[in-house]
């Protein structure tokens, strides 16, 4: 079953913008993982964080975690039309299976020219 | 260095055909997953290998789907009977053993069954 939850499930901005996207997930977790997909491709990893991190960043990309709230969220900045795209979290679970990431349904982004 | 390599990209066929997706990991990595992605349910994990070995076909839906890894570099997927209900993108990735590793995706495979 799908873990994750993307919030919002699509968002539309004009380049330049900032995007913001939120992750929920249900159990324990080793680390989270931020996955691009563009049309028609498989996913692309972004970034990860682990459990003891609060947050990263890595370009344009920051990524915060909460692990009291079981949260996670992805902030593009000064957004460009090529981010456009599917952005999908996914959780390394803890302990026995650990390897297997569990994603979410994904955030669509459009980048409006 | 070549990605995840899957094939083919697209498969058209009819209902209760068996259907044969491919994939060759990245060299290297000990870890290969397959996945379906669906409108409906998301991206699903069917199945894992470790080493060649799976781990966990528990995502596996019925007895109908089955895979193998008879080595390092090459994976199968099979269907068979294929059914309306399989359509769906079906992903392979792989992976270097460790629990904060990311996985690498190939492109896919776009399965219509008709």
């Amino acid at each position: 079953s799908q873990q994750g939850e993307e919030d919002p499930q699509a968002l539309s901005i004009q380049e330049g913008e900032n995007a913001t996207m939120n992750c929920s997930y249900k159990t324990s977790i080793n680390n989270l993982q931020w996955y691009r997909q563009n049309s028609g491709r498989g996913l692309v990893h972004l970034i990860l964080i682990r459990s003891n991190e609060r947050e990263k960043h890595s370009g344009r990309l920051r990524v915060t975690l909460d692990t009291s709230k079981k949260s996670s969220s992805l902030l593009i900045t000064a957004s460009r039309a090529a981010d456009t795209a599917s952005y999908f979290c996914a959780s390394g679970g803890s302990g026995a299976g650990s390897y297997q990431l569990t994603f979410g349904k994904g955030t669509k982004l459009s980048v409006i020219p | 260095d070549a990605g995840v390599i899957q094939s083919p990209r697209h498969e058209v066929t009819e209902m209760g055909q068996e259907v044969t997706l491919r994939c060759k990991p990245i060299s290297g990595h000990d870890y290969l997953f397959w996945y379906r992605q669906t409108m409906m349910r998301g991206l699903e994990l069917l199945i894992y290998f470790n080493n060649n070995v799976p781990i966990d076909d528990s995502g596996m839906p019925e007895d109908r789907f089955s895979a193998k890894m008879p080595n390092a570099s090459f994976s199968t997927l099979k269907i068979q009977p294929s059914e309306p209900r399989d359509s769906a993108v079906y992903f392979c990735a792989s992976g270097t053993q460790g629990m904060n590793q990311p996985q690498h995706f190939g492109d896919g495979t776009r399965l219509s069954i008709l």
